[in-house]
């Protein structure tokens, strides 16, 4: 159960977009379309921004999403705004028909 | 509304044991699949545990299987988590959290405020 590989920190001005790596292998982000992405600020609970590898819960701005390619998923945040510096986190189901979630990133909107 | 508080935190000395509850209101608790995420002080989040929407099925990390327990009470609407043998590594706050569906594999959309377990001697 290795955790899978984002970066560390990622940074981006008002109005630009970034993107966040998620990286695991053909056992858990290849082999399934659960891969999930969580956004978290300082000092809260975690909060679902897009699950099944690039759907919104309802009331998540259209500004947060998701895609896959092989054993890469990734988060694009587009229009980068104040409000979104926070720690970010994947996760996927695994075959194992456990749950993994990546190491984290640190959003910071300079 | 829907809600998850979770209870049962605390200071425990390495060895000990803990039982963690989370109480779930605003849906049908026994259609749901539950899991209980932990976070380190300064760490990122490690998936523990989950529990199918019935508890026929359950589910655990490497690193607490043999030694946790997750269970749901579906009269109660209520999730636990029974910790033994613990450790100093198993310092964290506990999430409860509920899953999209009636399996843990879709992802958590919604979560516990969460409750500090400290394993220290």
């Amino acid at each position: 159960q290795s955790a899978l590989t984002q970066p560390a920190s990622v940074s981006g001005s008002p109005g630009q977009s970034i993107t966040i790596s998620c990286t695991g292998t053909s056992s858990d982000v290849g082999g399934y379309n659960y891969v999930s992405w969580y956004q978290q600020h300082p000092g809260k609970a975690p909060k679902l921004i897009v699950y099944d590898v690039s759907n919104r819960p309802s009331g998540v701005s259209n500004r947060f999403s998701g895609s896959k390619s092989g054993n890469t998923a990734s988060l694009t945040i587009s229009g980068l705004q104040a409000e979104d510096e926070a720690d970010y986190y994947c996760s996927s189901y695994t075959s194992s028909s456990t749950v993994v979630f990546g190491g984290g990133t640190k959003l910071t909107v300079l | 509304e829907v809600q998850l508080l979770e209870s049962g935190g605390g200071l425990v000395q390495p060895g000990g044991s803990l039982r963690l509850s989370c109480a779930a209101s605003g849906f049908t608790f026994s259609s749901y699949a539950m899991s209980w995420v932990r976070q380190a002080p300064g760490k990122g989040l490690e998936w523990v545990s989950a529990i199918s929407n019935i508890g026929g099925s359950t589910f655990y990390a490497d690193s607490v299987k043999g030694r946790f327990i997750i269970s749901r009470d579906s009269s109660k609407d209520t999730l636990n988590l029974q910790m033994n043998s613990l450790r100093v590594e198993d310092t964290a706050v506990y999430y409860c959290a509920k899953a999209r569906g009636d399996r843990s594999s879709r992802g958590m959309d919604v979560w516990g405020q969460g409750t500090t377990v400290t394993v220290s001697s």
